[in-house]
């Protein structure tokens, strides 16, 4: 099994940082990585997919990158609304795909 | 605009059985790989199990197989999880998702399962 690895599990920043959060994998897996956010008490929301193509209707301050088996989310310019846990997960292979652990980004 | 909407979760003994519903909306349903993904208190998301649009070829998690199936019905546009002999440890909130270009590009609501005695 492809096993995902995010660092850092959690972060402080303030509104207005930028912030990037990386997800490694066990094996190469071409660029099938998917960036999803959640919000407590909510859905995940698909922010990016194969590694840095932006979601429908996902604004620009969110982006990807990466192929391989290191990868990077990066959010811009941190806003309010994006105080979230994030999850990376691999598509590579036969499913269903693996998640990474989580990356919690909080208010400083 | 994509709708899902998850029911049929409660509170289940160990070893008994639970059916997932998921309603679909505001897409064709048919042309649609979908996903159940789960999510245990506090923790992580995990992918359960997946089927093909036309429900020919299904996958499943190593923690589900042979306990789980996954099923549609694409004339109610209804995706299914049937759960048997549960265990404590599928303890979970379950989403189901559409698939969009390999990932779960639209979730529902979620519906939880508690498995407890």
């Amino acid at each position: 099994d492809i096993q995902m690895t995010q660092s850092p599990s959690s972060l402080s920043a303030s509104v207005g940082d930028r912030v990037t959060i990386t997800c490694r994998a066990s094996q190469s897996i071409s660029t099938y990585l998917n960036w999803y956010q959640q919000r407590p008490g909510k859905a995940p929301k698909l922010l990016i997919y194969t590694a840095s193509s932006l979601q429908t209707g996902v604004p620009s301050r969110f982006s990807g990158s990466g192929s391989g088996t290191e990868f990077t989310l990066t959010i811009s310019r941190l806003q309010p609304a994006d105080f979230a846990t994030y999850y990376c997960q691999q598509s590579y292979g036969t499913p269903p795909w693996t998640f990474g652990q989580g990356t919690l980004v909080e208010n400083k | 605009q994509v709708h899902l909407v998850e029911s049929g979760g409660g509170v289940v003994q160990p070893g008994r059985s639970l059916r997932l519903s998921c309603a679909a909306s505001g897409f064709t349903f048919s042309t649609y790989g979908m996903h159940w993904v789960r999510q245990a208190p506090g923790k992580g998301l995990e992918g359960v199990a997946v089927i093909s649009d036309d429900g020919s070829n299904k996958y499943y998690a190593d923690a589900v197989k042979g306990r789980f199936t996954i099923s549609r019905d694409n004339s109610k546009n209804t995706l299914y999880l049937q759960l048997n002999s549960l265990r404590p440890e599928d303890t979970a909130v379950y989403y189901c998702a559409k698939d969009h270009s390999s990932s779960c590009g639209s979730w529902g609501q979620g519906t939880l399962v508690t498995v407890s005695s």
